[in-house]
């Protein structure tokens, strides 16, 4: 059991620009979770898989926002056309579902210049 | 919609004391559990505690013991003996159950920052 792991640790972009992050869940948890963590504040939720399928979207997933999990495996959050307020703390989180707690991975900073 | 509410965006404790942090929830679900986790600076989300609401026995983990009362939708923390690496920020959570298969989005607090000193 390594733990959540994600890439990159740390995304300086230009406004406009498109970005891509990764997060590789616990092996063999089936449920992954993506959250929004701005300065101050605690983390948001902005979607989450249960093996490859997209159960749920927040209202805060804009459509410049797409996220995907092929093979029910590592997952994907991408961000087209980036803006200010994109600038964030993205999390992933991963769970074996049923009653279990999620576990955080490191976060991917973003800072949208 | 439920909503975590933590009323203490700050706090400090001397260095072996016990320190209390509050939380309120507000939600119309009977199944759900709450979590409390810790945010070391510039490093990860570190699952702290949890507690089924279905149970009334308070959860403990070592010095971290929760004070859930079901009926005022207050869950508090309790840190015993704080140690220097507890300073971190402190989240509250809450997860509603769904079906059987349990697992569903955190909804968190703003989070209380937590300083211990020497």
């Amino acid at each position: 059991d390594t733990g959540v792991s994600q890439d990159p640790r740390h995304k300086i972009t230009k406004r406009g620009q498109n970005v891509t992050f990764r997060c590789d869940p616990i092996s063999e948890h089936n449920r992954l979770y993506w959250y929004r963590q701005t300065l101050g504040q605690g983390p948001e939720f902005l979607t989450y898989f249960q093996n490859e399928a997209q159960l749920e979207k927040s209202r805060l997933l804009s459509d410049r926002f797409s996220a995907e999990r092929p093979k029910g495996s590592f997952s994907t959050l991408e961000i087209q056309r980036t803006e200010q307020g994109d600038s964030a703390m993205y999390l992933c989180a991963s769970s074996s579902g049923g009653r279990q707690a999620q576990y955080f991975g490191p976060g991917t900073r973003l800072l949208v210049l | 919609a439920q909503t975590v509410t933590q009323s203490q965006p700050e706090m400090s404790v001397q260095e072996a004391e016990t320190v209390t942090l509050s939380c309120t929830y507000d939600t119309s679900e009977s199944n759900y559990y709450l979590f409390w986790y810790k945010q070391p600076p510039s490093r990860q989300m570190i699952l702290v505690i949890r507690q089924e609401a279905y149970k009334q026995q308070n959860a403990t983990e070592n010095r971290f013991s929760v004070n859930f009362q079901k009926a005022a939708k207050s869950f508090s923390l309790k840190i015993s003996d704080s140690q220097l690496g507890d300073t971190a920020m402190y989240f509250c959570a809450f997860m509603k159950q769904k079906g059987n298969s349990g697992n569903t989005p955190l909804v968190f607090g703003k989070g209380t920052r937590l300083s211990v000193i020497a």
